[in-house]
């Protein structure tokens, strides 16, 4: 059962255009959210995070919005550039019921953005 | 200047062989992970390590077991290999006092099962 999807595999956009990726999370019990970017034969990096205690986070061209009544996060890129173009994945952290979650995060299946000058 | 460093970064083995992937970290970080990268399923949690000797299974932990016997090195074992452990490979760091709840993930180890 995944608990977090990312519905769209792919994106494509336009260089200087928005960019949105969405992400949905079934457990209530994820309260801290990030997002990782990866190029091809790389690891992934991270983006930007947030807390369930916030809706919004901004970094530079980066801004995640969380509706947690929605289970529903997405992130923002604007103004997108061609170096944007990668596999973005975006990740959840949440305790068990004893609490502990040991940094354990559960990710989505990804979406490939691409950017087209 | 890589704090975490996977061995090998490629493998091609053949089915029935036991195969050990490295991770090597210098962060000193208490947590250590390994998952598997597949097209559709994104990153899967196979193992972790909470500490040295502490290890615990992920989602996916069938046919491997992982050990770690120093802060520095965490290691994945495929007792037998098989096709379906084809896959790329990913070992990352956290330490939520050190450096919060983001991950450093390595290079990735590819390993092809023929």
């Amino acid at each position: 059962d995944q608990q977090v999807k990312q519905n769209s595999p792919s994106l494509s956009v336009q260089e200087g255009r928005i960019s949105i990726l969405n992400c949905d999370y079934t457990n209530s019990m994820f309260d801290y959210f990030l997002w990782y970017k990866k190029y091809p034969a790389e690891g992934p990096t991270f983006l930007i995070s947030i807390s369930s205690i916030k809706d919004k986070n901004e970094d530079g061209r980066f801004t995640v919005f969380l509706n947690k009544s929605a289970k529903h996060l997405s992130l923002h890129i604007v103004p997108s550039q061609p170096g944007d173009s990668a596999v973005y994945f975006c990740a959840a952290l949440g305790s068990d019921a004893g609490g502990t979650s040991y940094g354990k995060l559960t990710f989505g299946q990804g979406t490939i953005l691409t950017v087209h000058p | 200047d890589a704090g975490i460093t996977q061995s090998p970064r490629h493998k091609v083995t053949e089915t029935g062989t036991p195969v050990t992937l490295r991770c090597h970290q210098t962060e000193n970080h208490r947590y250590m992970y390994w998952y598997r990268q597949d097209p559709g399923h994104g990153l899967r949690l196979i193992h972790y390590s909470y500490g040295v000797k502490d290890t615990d299974k992920g989602e996916v932990s069938d046919g491997y077991s992982v050990s770690r016997s120093k802060t520095e090195d965490f290691l994945l074992t495929l007792e037998s290999a098989t096709s379906s452990q084809t896959s790329v490979y990913f070992c990352a760091i956290s330490d939520p006092v050190l450096t919060g709840y983001g991950y450093t993930f390595g290079s990735g180890t590819r390993l092809t099962v023929v």
